[in-house]
C-alpha cells in the first residue's frame, strides 16, 4: 500500500463549477499538509500549505483536512480554464529535533476545466 | 525576486555516463532539496541540503549524490547513468529547512538516457 494514494484522473469539468479534489494517507506521522499545481513542463507551485486538521481558505482555493480519516482535500471555486494543471498533494512527518524527511507525493490528479 | 533556477533544462546521455544538475535557490534560501519525478513513480524525494550540510536522503542508490555550497547553490550528480534514470529533476528550496518549509520548485532539468 502506498503511503499517499490519489486519484490520477483525468478529472473533466466545465468552467465555473466547484472541483474537489482529494488525497488519502496512511501514515499518521504526516503532521504538514501542501497542495501543490503543476502546468506541463513546469515545476510544481505551492498553491495551499497547513498543519492543523480542519480548513484553510484562500481566494477560490480551499484546503481541508481530517487527520482522523487521513484524508485531505482541495476545493476550487468558480473554476477557470486557467486552473487545467495537474494538483499534487503532499505530505510532511514531524520528527523531533528539527530534522525531517523530505515531502512525500501523491502522484496527481490531471484537471480539465472545458471552456 | 528571481526564482529557483535550474541548468540545464535538458540533456540527453547515455548508459554508463555520469551527469552533474545545478541549482540556484531564491536569494535568502539556505535549504536546496532535490525530487525525481517520473510517470511511474511520481515525485520523490532525492535529499536535503541546508548550510552545505545533508539533512536527509531518500531511498535512491549510492550513485546519487549532491552537495551545497557556501553560496546556497547545490549540485547534484548521478553517476553510471541507466535508463531508469530518464526524469525530470527538480529542485526547491525554502528558507527553512526540515519541517516548516514551504517548498518553491524550479523548472526542473529534464534528462533522458540512451
Amino acid at each position: 500500500q502506498k503511503e499517499v494514494e490519489q486519484d490520477p484522473g483525468p478529472l473533466s469539468v466545465p468552467e465555473g463549477a466547484i472541483v474537489s479534489l482529494n488525497c488519502t494517507y496512511s501514515n499518521s506521522a504526516f503532521q504538514y499538509f501542501m497542495w501543490y499545481r503543476q502546468y506541463s513542463r513546469k515545476g510544481p507551485e505551492l498553491l495551499m500549505y497547513t498543519y492543523s486538521s480542519g480548513n484553510k481558505e484562500d481566494g477560490r482555493f480551499t484546503a481541508q483536512v481530517d487527520k482522523s480519516s487521513k484524508y485531505i482535500s482541495l476545493f476550487i471555486r468558480d473554476s477557470q480554464p486557467s486552473d487545467s494543471a495537474t494538483y499534487l498533494c503532499a505530505m510532511r512527518e514531524l520528527v523531533s529535533g528539527g530534522g525531517a524527511d523530505g515531502l512525500t507525493f501523491g502522484k496527481g490528479t490531471h484537471l480539465i476545466i472545458q471552456p | 525576486k528571481a526564482g529557483v533556477t535550474q541548468t540545464p533544462r535538458y540533456l540527453i546521455k547515455t548508459r554508463g555516463q555520469q551527469v552533474t544538475l545545478s541549482c540556484s535557490p531564491i536569494s535568502g534560501h539556505r535549504s536546496v532539496s532535490w525530487y525525481q519525478q517520473t510517470p511511474g513513480q511520481g515525485l520523490q524525494f532525492l535529499f536535503e541540503y541546508f548550510s552545505e550540510t545533508q539533512r536527509n536522503k531518500g531511498n535512491f542508490p549510492g550513485r546519487f549524490s549532491g552537495r551545497q555550497f557556501s553560496n546556497s547553490r547545490s549540485e547534484m550528480n548521478v553517476s553510471t547513468l541507466e535508463l531508469g534514470d530518464s526524469a525530470l529533476y527538480l529542485c526547491a528550496s525554502s528558507f527553512l529547512a526540515g519541517n516548516t518549509g514551504e517548498l518553491f520548485f524550479g523548472e526542473g532539468s529534464r534528462l533522458t538516457v540512451l
